[in-house]
């Protein structure tokens, strides 16, 4: 069964500096999906990024980007220019592309603190 | 374009009754799955549902059930409520495996 990491239960970082947060995960596929979901206090899940295993440029979107490195099963996410409007939970997901499934396995989060 | 739509948002429940939460997902989405979110468990897989049948299921017991209906709009039910089943119950949508799951805003079900 595939299992998420994430090492780090909270972190904060001043408004404008860059965060990055840390995500592993244990697989023995080779192909599969993985995701960095943010959850503001409305509670509701917003995707903020996805990476394509089988793609080896890393994903960015805007301010955030990850740093993929497969052989290590690590996924983390950076935030540049950090805003108050991203503080909030940020869970790290996988799922895999056998089964036909949409099953996503998450992490337990990590809660972002934006310091003004 | 609407969102995953869930309802109701919030739920008290006595132990030993049973609920219903809903699920519409976006237009056009086929595949419906459902999350228990707790603080102790975090995000854990209940189930997942594709043009109305069950493609998968997570290690929850028995008296959690769900169905989907050609409408695509999901139902979940737990019979016999513990204090545990209290938790934030999310549902996500998606067009087919190779796209993103929208996650609807949640139903905060609280067992009293």
């Amino acid at each position: 069964a595939q299992t998420v990491t994430q090492s780090q239960p909270e972190m904060s970082v001043q408004e404008a500096e860059t965060v990055t947060l840390s995500c592993t995960y244990d697989t023995s596929e080779s192909d599969y999906y993985l995701f960095w979901y943010k959850q503001p206090p409305s509670r509701q899940m917003i995707l903020v990024i996805r990476q394509e295993a089988y793609k080896q440029q890393n994903a960015t979107e805007n301010r955030f980007s990850v740093n993929f490195q497969k052989a290590a099963k690590s996924f983390s996410l950076k935030i540049s220019d950090s805003q108050l409007g991203d503080a909030a939970m940020y869970f790290c997901a996988y799922r895999s592309l056998q089964g036909g499934s949409e099953k996503l396995v998450f992490g337990k989060g990590t809660k972002l603190t934006v310091n003004p | 374009k609407a969102g995953v739509t869930q309802t109701p948002r919030y739920l008290i429940k006595t132990r030993g009754q049973q609920v219903t939460l809903s699920c519409s997902p976006i237009s056009g989405h086929r595949s419906v799955s459902w999350y228990q979110q707790t603080p102790g468990q975090g995000l854990q897989f209940l189930f997942e549902y594709f043009s109305e049948t069950q493609r998968n299921k997570g290690n929850f017991p028995g008296r959690f059930s769900g169905r989907q209906f050609s409408n695509s709009r999901s139902e979940m039910n737990v019979s016999t409520l513990e204090l545990g089943d209290s938790a934030l119950y999310l549902c996500a949508s998606s067009v087919d495996t190779a796209t993103e799951a929208f996650f609807g805003q949640g139903t905060r079900l609280t067992v009293v």
